[in-house]
């Protein structure tokens, strides 16, 4: 049984600071990892993938996997109102295949 | 480009009664796949299509679900004798290889059985 754990929150940063989002998987053998946002009563939206153990960075949203620990995580920087959202934590073994979603993180930004 | 298009956007139904729910993924897009969200629950993983083939049905529900997909194109996803319970937003997302299985997500058909 594949599982993917997110601490369901709130969340709550203030704006401008540092939003930190994580994520625990059971299945070794996955090999590709997302992190989508959805809004409310909207679908989700992909903002990163990662496939390498490290850091990946795009913008002010920075992706960071550890295989070994099973642990993913999102950080956010300079965080604005408009970040408030669920952000899903997704996995799969790689390929086409269906995600592994984890329930969803749902943050809060602070003006 | 045009991204993931599904109809319609809502859809109530009575108890019993067949719906149909259809999906027009990415333009070149050789993956799509289907997934239901109820209220309070999360993305829970339906089938995929690679093609026109499906490799794996195991996640349907039930019988009483079914999907195909003609023409390496558009999809349905057949739910035939309604229950309460399939109440839910059905999401449709396709990917390419290309790009590694980034899977792209559509606004989603949402099914009410009353």
């Amino acid at each position: 049984q594949k599982e993917v754990e997110q601490n369901s929150g709130p969340l709550s940063v203030p704006e401008g600071a540092i939003a930190s989002l994580n994520c625990t998987y059971s299945d070794r053998g996955s090999q590709s990892f997302f992190w989508y946002r959805q809004y409310s009563g909207k679908s989700p939206e992909l903002i990163m993938s990662i496939y390498s153990n490290g850091d990946k960075e795009d913008g002010r949203f920075t992706a960071q996997l550890n295989k070994a620990s099973q642990y993913v995580s999102l950080l956010i920087r300079d965080s604005q109102p408009s970040d408030s959202a669920t952000y899903l934590c997704a996995v799969t073994w790689g390929g086409a295949d269906g995600l592994t979603f984890g329930k969803g993180t749902h943050l809060i930004i602070q003006p | 480009g045009a991204g993931v298009s599904q109809s319609p956007s809502n859809k109530v139904t009575e108890k019993g009664k067949d719906v149909e729910l259809r999906c027009d993924p990415i333009s070149g897009h050789t993956a799509l796949y289907w997934y239901r969200q109820s209220l309070g629950q999360g993305l829970e993983f339906l089938i995929y299509f690679q093609g026109n083939s499906a490799p794996d049905k195991s996640g349907l529900p039930s019988d009483r679900f079914s999907a195909e997909r003609t023409g390496g194109s558009v999809s349905t996803l057949t739910i035939q004798r309604t229950q309460q319970e399939d109440s839910a937003v059905y999401l449709c997302a396709s990917s390419d290889r290309d790009s590694l299985h980034e899977q792209y997500f559509g606004p989603g058909t949402r099914l009410t059985v009353t």
